[in-house]
């Protein structure tokens, strides 16, 4: 079964410290990947995606991720964090035509903590 | 003020009854979702529904049953069968049931079951 893994489950940085969150999904045919975020009593919310072409993508608030089809990776970074960036992140997978097409497999969350 | 209203925030139970979460979204879209958070896994998909009338079970749909007879509107219903209910649940919803849609989440319902 499709699955995806966070292996960071709680980070902690100081302010302007470069932050790279490690997502691995399992499936080896084409995926589309998302990064949600979720900020201290707000909704959860997109942050960035990828279904194809350039592999490296382009978010809100700065961050980026990069797919990396051989490593079945998708990476969420930001050159330099800030203190608003304290949150939970998600990474997430769907696999297009795997029973549903609106069937997102997310992973575990990874808790960001950014130090004053 | 376009949105997904999830009610109400905080719910309390006895173990035993039912009980059902409101979903309501005005974003006009087709699909919508119901998962749990629950610490250190994530979120799970318990039901969907890519049209009116129509669901399905996703992972976790074991003790929970829902509706969709509006658009806008998918309850989730927790019933007595249900072996752990107590956690946060989230409904979000999606504009049609492509794969490369966005979800777009509601501000969730905080189960517990004393």
């Amino acid at each position: 079964a499709q699955s995806v893994s966070q292996h960071n489950h709680h980070v902690i940085l100081s302010e302007a410290a470069s932050l790279e969150l490690g997502c691995n999904y399992s499936y080896g045919g084409t995926v589309n990947l998302f990064w949600y975020v979720q900020y201290p009593g707000q909704h959860l919310q997109l942050l960035l995606k990828y279904f194809s072409g350039d592999p490296l993508v382009k978010g809100i608030k700065g961050f980026e991720a990069e797919f990396i089809k051989s490593k079945f990776s998708f990476n969420l970074r930001k050159p330099s964090v800030q203190w608003s960036d304290t949150a939970e992140y998600f990474c997430a997978v769907n696999v297009p035509g795997y029973s549903s097409a609106s069937k997102i497999i997310f992973g575990s969350g990874t808790r960001l903590s950014i130090r004053p | 003020d376009g949105g997904i209203t999830q009610s109400p925030k905080y719910l309390f139970r006895k173990e035993g009854q039912n009980v059902t979460l409101s979903c309501e979204q005005n974003l006009n879209h087709d699909a919508m979702y119901w998962y749990r958070q629950d610490p250190g896994q994530g979120l799970r998909l318990i039901y969907y529904s890519q049209i009116v009338n129509d669901f399905q079970k996703g992972d976790i749909a074991e003790g929970y049953s829902v509706s969709r007879e509006k658009k806008e509107s998918f309850p989730l219903t927790v019933t007595s069968a249900q072996k752990n209910p107590t956690a946060f649940y989230l409904c979000a919803s999606s504009i049609h049931r492509g794969a490369t849609d966005t979800q777009y989440f509601g501000p969730g319902t905080r189960l517990t079951v004393l």
